[in-house]
């Protein structure tokens, strides 16, 4: 039982557009959004991260959207570099923050000259 | 300022042993959490432990145990292995267990490969 679902396996962006990452889940119990980041031999780090109580977060060249009507997330990297090329991880929270995450089985993103 | 590490990096074992992984948290931190990632599969929640007891278990089965040090440092053990328990194991340290855990920082993992 896929409660969060990543269902583009990979992704290839040109340097300098942008890069649309989506994650859709069925928990309506979620009320915790994060996006992590994983490069090769490395665990994953955290990203960004919005509440259920917002539609919306943005840090720097990342913006998380949030469509709770829709079960639906998405992360955009505006504008995407070579070094953002790496596997991302969409995961949900039940309990407000970090615990106990459920995570998709992630995208991996190419961001290519 | 060390992260979370972990060991070891890689180990292989065969059916029906046990395995033991080490996790020392980021210093500062209480709480540590341990996930499974499979191959092509997203990291699962295993379980939390806190003040040394484990707080939050995810749904796996009593073969995997784990423990918690005065130290904060943390042990999961796995008994009697079956091929399906190959995975890379990732441990996440935090600040203040229960339900107010701070940020996750994981470690590199411990890569188990069951023969």
């Amino acid at each position: 039982d896929q409660q969060v679902k990543q269902n583009s396996p990979s992704l290839s962006v040109q340097e300098g557009r942008i890069s649309i990452l989506n994650c859709d889940y069925t928990n309506s119990m979620f009320d915790y959004f994060l996006w992590y980041k994983k490069y090769p031999a490395e665990g994953p780090t955290f990203l960004i991260s919005i509440s259920s109580i917002k539609d919306k977060n943005e840090d720097g060249r990342f913006t998380v959207f949030l469509n709770k009507s829709a079960k639906h997330l998405s992360l955009h990297i505006v504008p995407s570099q070579p070094g953002d090329s790496a596997v991302y991880f969409c995961a949900a929270s039940a309990t407000g923050g970090y615990n106990k995450l459920i995570f998709g089985a992630g995208t991996r993103l190419a961001v290519h000259p | 300022d060390a992260g979370v590490t972990q060991s070891p990096t890689h180990l292989i074992k065969t059916r029906g042993q046990q395995v033991t992984l080490r996790c020392s948290p980021k210093s500062g931190h209480d709480t540590v959490s341990w996930y499974q990632q499979a191959l092509g599969q997203g990291p699962q929640f295993i379980f939390q432990y806190y003040e040394e007891e484990e707080r939050q278990r995810g749904n796996f089965p009593d073969r995997f145990s784990g423990h918690q040090f005065p130290n904060y440092s943390s042990e999961l053990n796995v008994n009697a292995l079956l091929l399906g328990d190959s995975a890379l194991y990732l441990c996440a340290s935090s600040l203040g267990g229960g339900l107010n855990t701070g940020e996750l920082f994981f470690g590199e993992g411990s890569r188990l490969t069951v023969l």
